[in-house]
């Protein structure tokens, strides 16, 4: 167990449905990512938060995907009308980011929510 | 930076034997590299991280080498064990905090 914990860990949906997946991260990281994998390829990255502040965002990255941190502790990622290629394990990180700590990138992940899209 | 790849898909050891599993970078911006473990329904896990002013790191059994000239990334598992089976994923960052993973390497230990 690396601290990070995702809910729900599976996910089965309609097409066109909302869904929303939850982080709490480890407590005092303040940073926070999301990605995607799907089988048999390593996570392709999301978006990075810092505290609460969404810094990046992949370009590839369609608008109907948008994740929040309001309080800079956990975070929501939420895909509207969704898709069947949008089947795939959503994976939450985080990491330190304390300026000058040598670990501060070493990114724990969380087990994922896994999405099936019917 | 998204054109992290590896070289085998799969590797088969024995039980014992030393473990090298590669991987290969584009992006000669890139400042630093993690090696990650993924075992079947969980998350990847940190093995061992190594910054681009480097070339050699080394942890518990584990050692990973850089070399920047030809954009190639190796982690070498000293005497794997069984519990070493499991997919192995090189990432890279360049500037900004965007991870890129590559596809995987899948490593079974033969007991």
């Amino acid at each position: 167990d690396t601290g990070v914990s995702q809910d729900p860990r599976h996910k089965i949906t309609k097409r066109g449905q909302n869904v929303t997946f939850r982080c709490d991260p480890i407590s005092e990281h303040n940073r926070l990512y999301w990605y995607r994998q799907t089988l048999g390829q390593g996570p392709e990255f999301l978006t990075y938060f810092q505290n609460e502040a969404q810094l990046e965002k992949s370009r590839l990255l369609s608008d109907r995907f948008s994740a929040e941190r309001p309080k800079g502790s956990f975070s929501t990622l939420e895909i509207q009308r969704t898709e069947q290629g949008d089947s795939a394990m959503y994976l939450c990180a985080s990491a330190p980011g304390l300026a000058g700590l040598v670990a501060k990138n070493i990114q724990y992940f969380g087990a994922g929510t896994r999405l099936s899209v019917l | 930076g998204e054109s992290v790849g590896l070289h085998l898909p799969t590797l088969s050891v024995q039980e014992g034997d030393n473990s090298i599993i590669n991987c290969a970078y584009s992006n000669s911006a890139s400042d630093y590299f993690i090696w990650y473990k993924q075992e079947s329904g969980k998350g990847p896990q940190f093995i061992i991280d190594i910054r681009s002013n480097m070339d050699k790191r080394q942890g518990q059994r584990v050692t990973v080498l850089l070399n920047k000239t030809v954009k190639h990334l190796s982690l070498q598992i000293a005497a794997t064990q069984p519990g070493d089976s499991a997919v192995y994923f090189c990432a890279e960052k360049e500037t900004g905090n965007q991870f890129y993973f590559g596809t995987g390497t899948s490593l079974t230990v033969i007991p």
